[in-house]
């Protein structure tokens, strides 16, 4: 089974600052990927950077970077220069390769940003 | 734009009364997948089809039930609603495999 862990329920970053949200996971298969997703009190669930298990490169999406540690299995977001806009429900996701699960997406618990300006 | 469209965006429902939530999709995605997400916690997969393939999660209850009568379209279907159900439900949808994934905006769903 697939778990995935973040320990962090709230987070408070200032504006212009960078803050990394943690996430570790766990699971036996050798291929899966890594995703985050930014979740504001609207709902909606926003696509922010994804990271494979046999990706050798950090992954990077403008102001977000993932930090893939592959031996401590974990995939921390970095977000720099943080905006207000920001301010939202952070989740880290799972979805293993393979099988007949289609690809589904196993969540963190999430983690609530706040940037102060 | 292609997009998963969810219908409605806010529902109401009273307590027992029959509700369907809906999903469309114009990517042509093999798989359709609905959460359930309860406040402040984790979205929970409830089911999801590949093509008309379905697949439902173990701890999904019997109240729950889901069509999807072609590629485009999935409805999510609770047959009496309680309290406990008051939650927003995410459709997404995804060609399967290492393929990424396009979420809906979500149908908050209230029952009174």
């Amino acid at each position: 089974a697939q778990k995935i862990t973040q320990t962090q329920p709230g987070m408070f970053v200032q504006e212009k600052e960078a803050v990394t949200l943690d996430c570790t996971y766990d699971t036996s298969d050798p291929s899966y990927g890594l995703f985050w997703y930014k979740q504001p009190s609207s709902g909606e669930m926003i696509f922010l950077i994804y990271q494979g298990s046999y990706d050798q490169q950090n992954a990077t999406e403008g102001r977000y970077s993932l930090n893939f540690q592959k031996a401590r299995k974990s995939a921390n977001l970095v977000i720099s220069a943080s905006q207000l806009g920001d301010s939202a429900m952070y989740f880290c996701a799972m979805r293993v390769v393979g099988g007949t699960s289609y690809g589904k997406l196993t969540f963190g618990q999430g983690t609530i940003l706040t940037v102060h300006p | 734009d292609a997009m998963v469209i969810q219908n409605p965006r806010y529902q109401v429902t009273q307590f027992g009364k029959p509700v369907t939530l809906s999903c469309s999709q114009t990517l042509n995605h093999n798989v359709m997948y609905w959460y359930q997400q309860k406040s402040s916690q984790a979205p929970k997969l409830l089911f999801h089809y590949y093509d008309k393939d379905f697949n439902n999660e173990a701890d999904t209850p019997d109240n729950f039930q889901s069509r999807r009568p072609n590629t485009s379209f999935c409805f999510l279907d609770i047959r009496s609603p309680g309290l406990g159900d008051a939650a927003m439900y995410l459709c997404a949808t995804s060609r399967g495999g290492a393929d990424g994934y396009t979420f809906g905006s979500g149908t908050r769903l209230t029952v009174v």
